[in-house]
């Protein structure tokens, strides 16, 4: 089935310990979106690519950076993980372009801990 | 900028009762999409129902069904028939209907739906 993969599901870190999250898709979708979120809110929009541009939202942290090789993998990488990052973080994708209509596809999530 | 608001954090319902998810929207845009998606505890989001605003007939997906009230901008879920596996989060999101918008969601706050058997 095509779908969205996060690895690892559970990825425990520490204070200021490089971390990166993965992300595939076999859906052949070109935009890949990363969110961050927290418990029992919303998710929020970190940052996203549309084929191979990069969006970074205003209020996303300069510690969170991402890359994406190709169109089947993204990569989300923290650089000094702080406490305040340990969250859910979300991969999805979506097609967009002229008569596309795709919602977006969520990945499983990668939980993040901080010790 | 839209904003998206679920003004029910939490909400229960008796297993095979009906329950209705409230979500409102603000907006200048007239082509637009609204979705509701699931998201169960530890588990992956996904669509429970989508409606395009230039329509005007309310999607519907089995027991699931919105009430799109385009002028108020209202869009409630109604779960009829409800079951234990409904209980999850539920977010209603918004998404522009233009073509440069990168397909990008905004997020109400969330509803957490609790069955009880």
């Amino acid at each position: 089935d095509a779908m969205v993969i996060q690895n690892p599901r559970y990825q425990v870190t520490q204070f200021g310990k490089p971390v990166t999250l993965s992300c595939s898709q076999t859906l052949n979708h070109n935009v890949m979106y990363w969110y961050q979120q927290k418990s029992s809110q919303a998710p929020k929009l970190l940052f996203h690519y549309y084929d191979k541009d990069f969006n970074n939202e205003a209020d996303t942290p300069d510690n969170f950076q991402s890359r994406r090789p190709n169109t089947s993998f993204c990569f989300l990488d923290i650089r000094s993980p702080g406490l305040g990052d340990a969250a859910m973080y979300l991969c999805a994708t979506s097609r967009v372009g002229a008569g596309s209509n795709q919602p977006q596809h969520f990945g499983d999530g990668t939980r993040l801990s901080i010790l | 900028a839209q904003t998206v608001t679920q003004s029910q954090p939490e909400m229960s319902v008796q297993e095979a009762e009906t329950v209705t998810l409230s979500c409102t929207y603000d907006t200048s845009e007239s082509d637009y999409y609204l979705f509701w998606y699931k998201q169960p505890p530890s588990r992956q989001m996904i669509l429970v129902i989508r409606q395009e605003a230039y329509k005007q007939q309310n999607a519907t997906e089995n027991r699931f069904s919105v009430n799109f009230q385009k002028a108020a901008k209202s869009f409630s879920l109604k779960i009829s028939d409800s079951q234990l596996g409904d209980a999850a989060m539920y977010f209603c999101a918004y998404r522009s209907g233009l073509s440069n918008a990168g397909n990008m969601l905004t997020f109400g706050g969330g509803t957490r739906l609790m069955v009880k058997p």
